[in-house]
């Protein structure tokens, strides 16, 4: 079956770093993006890996094992407004989106 | 329009009332999707469309219908609705259902209360 893993909640104080992991198995893997969605809002694209490596924009990294079914996202600077839910979701063969349930981060000053 | 909107933004309706939830991007994206999301649940995808003209279904399909007569619109129909299908229902698409990159785009959710 298909299944991704990831931390219900993290806590992190504002200006901190902090490193949200995911874990999947899929039927086939033809990448894995990262959104972040506001309490109440839509979710919105910020980060794609399919190739192994780390992927730097702006405060935003995004990391990528495909051997290991293992990606992390890491947020530097932390900022109140990045007090969200983000969502790993992997691209299985059929080139469907399997989403996790989110982590919810909160931010404290 | 800019961008991908949807209709209504909440609803309240009795079980077993019909109901259509609708969806309209401007994007010219070829691909289309319904999503529901449950509290401590991923997304979980109802229905899709590749591109104008076909569906096909996503994990959880029962009790619900798509069309995709024209590339822009894409509505999703209960057609009686249980309490069950209480949920947040998101709108999205994409330029492509395949490739090298397939960022999919979201519509602002419709709350759908069924009693």
């Amino acid at each position: 079956g298909q299944n991704i893993d990831q931390p219900t909640e993290m806590t992190a104080t504002e200006g901190a770093i902090v490193q949200i992991n995911c874990t999947y198995q899929t039927s086939g893997f033809n990448g894995l993006f990262w959104y972040q969605q506001h309490a109440g809002e839509a979710p919105t694209f910020l980060s794609y890996n399919v190739l192994d490596g780390l992927e730097e924009k702006g405060r935003f990294s995004s990391f990528l094992s495909r051997s290991k079914g293992y990606s992390y996202l890491l947020l530097k600077e932390l900022q109140m407004k990045d007090s969200a839910s983000y969502l790993c979701a992997p691209m299985d063969s059929n080139y469907q989106l399997i989403w996790g349930a989110g982590t919810k981060l909160i931010i404290k000053p | 329009i800019a961008g991908i909107t949807q209709a209504p933004t909440s609803q309240i309706l009795a079980a077993g009332r019909r109901m259509t939830l609708r969806c309209t991007q401007d994007m010219r994206h070829n691909a289309m999707y319904w999503y529901r999301q449950d509290l401590g649940l991923g997304l979980r995808l109802i229905h899709y469309s590749n591109t104008a003209g076909t569906t096909g279904k996503g994990e959880v399909p029962d009790g619900y219908s798509v069309s995709r007569a024209n590339t822009d619109d894409f509505p999703l129909t209960l057609a009686s609705a249980v309490p069950s299908q209480t949920s947040v229902y998101f709108c999205a698409s994409s330029d492509s259902p395949s490739g090298t990159y397939n960022e999919q785009f979201f519509g602002p959710g419709t709350r759908l209360t069924v009693l």
